[in-house]
């Protein structure tokens, strides 16, 4: 089985500062990871991706993260956030095993970022 | 083509009373999820269709949750004898095989009074 940890369930940031948004995962077999953003009001949509490859993946608003096996964690950062990106961040893993891909959520990051 | 579509956007039951919900996969994705938010929290699986496999039933959190998906197409998700509880709002999603991406629906607003 699967499981995600995200280890801060509120970030609160000011405006311009870097960030980091934690995920651990836990698993069995190795997985699909995924960041998931959710705007105020809004549907979840996925923020970025890591399947296979390079490691490090980034999406096109300026966020980041980086797979480490090692350590099972999948981290997201942003260098300099901007009011717009206050939202609850997602984390997500997909075990690739046959055509079996359960997608298993973590609880959730709010970040909000203040003038 | 069109993403996930769920309806109705917001239902509003009594207690005790039935609800169906449902949800339009995008045409040709294979696999289909339910998840559950309540309010100010995170995503809560519920239950996984992965082409003509059984489905995983495992997040479904008691005997009055039961859901339906026919081949690769419309799921419906119902709850029986509806309690205070299950006001949340439950998101579809689906993917197509290999799981690239999942893509969500914008959700049932379920209310029960």
């Amino acid at each position: 089985a699967q499981s995600v940890t995200q280890l801060d369930s509120q970030v609160p940031v000011f405006e311009e500062a870097p960030v980091e948004l934690r995920c651990n995962y836990s698993s069995s077999v190795s997985v699909y990871l995924f960041w998931y953003v959710q705007y105020p009001n809004q549907g979840l949509q996925l923020l970025l991706k890591y399947l296979s490859g390079s490691t490090l993946v980034e999406s096109i608003n300026g966020f980041e993260a980086e797979f480490n096996k090692s350590q099972t964690s999948f981290h997201l950062r942003k260098p300099s956030v901007h009011i717009s990106d206050t939202a609850e961040y997602f984390c997500a893993v997909s075990p690739f095993s046959g055509g079996y891909n359960k997608l298993i959520f973590g609880a959730g990051t709010r970040l909000a970022v203040h003038p | 083509g069109a993403g996930v579509s769920q309806s109705p956007s917001n239902k509003v039951t009594e207690k005790g009373k039935d609800v169906e919900l449902r949800c339009d996969p995008i045409s040709g994705h294979t696999a289909l999820y339910w998840y559950r938010q309540r309010l100010g929290q995170g995503l809560e699986f519920l239950i996984y269709f992965q082409g003509n496999s059984a489905p995983d039933k495992s997040g479904l959190p008691s005997d009055r949750f039961s859901a339906e998906r026919t081949g690769e197409s419309v799921s419906t998700l119902t709850i029986q004898r509806t309690q205070q509880e299950d006001s949340a709002v439950y998101l579809c999603a689906s993917s197509p095989t290999g799981m690239t991406e999942a893509f969500f629906g914008q959700g049932t607003r379920l209310t029960v009074v």
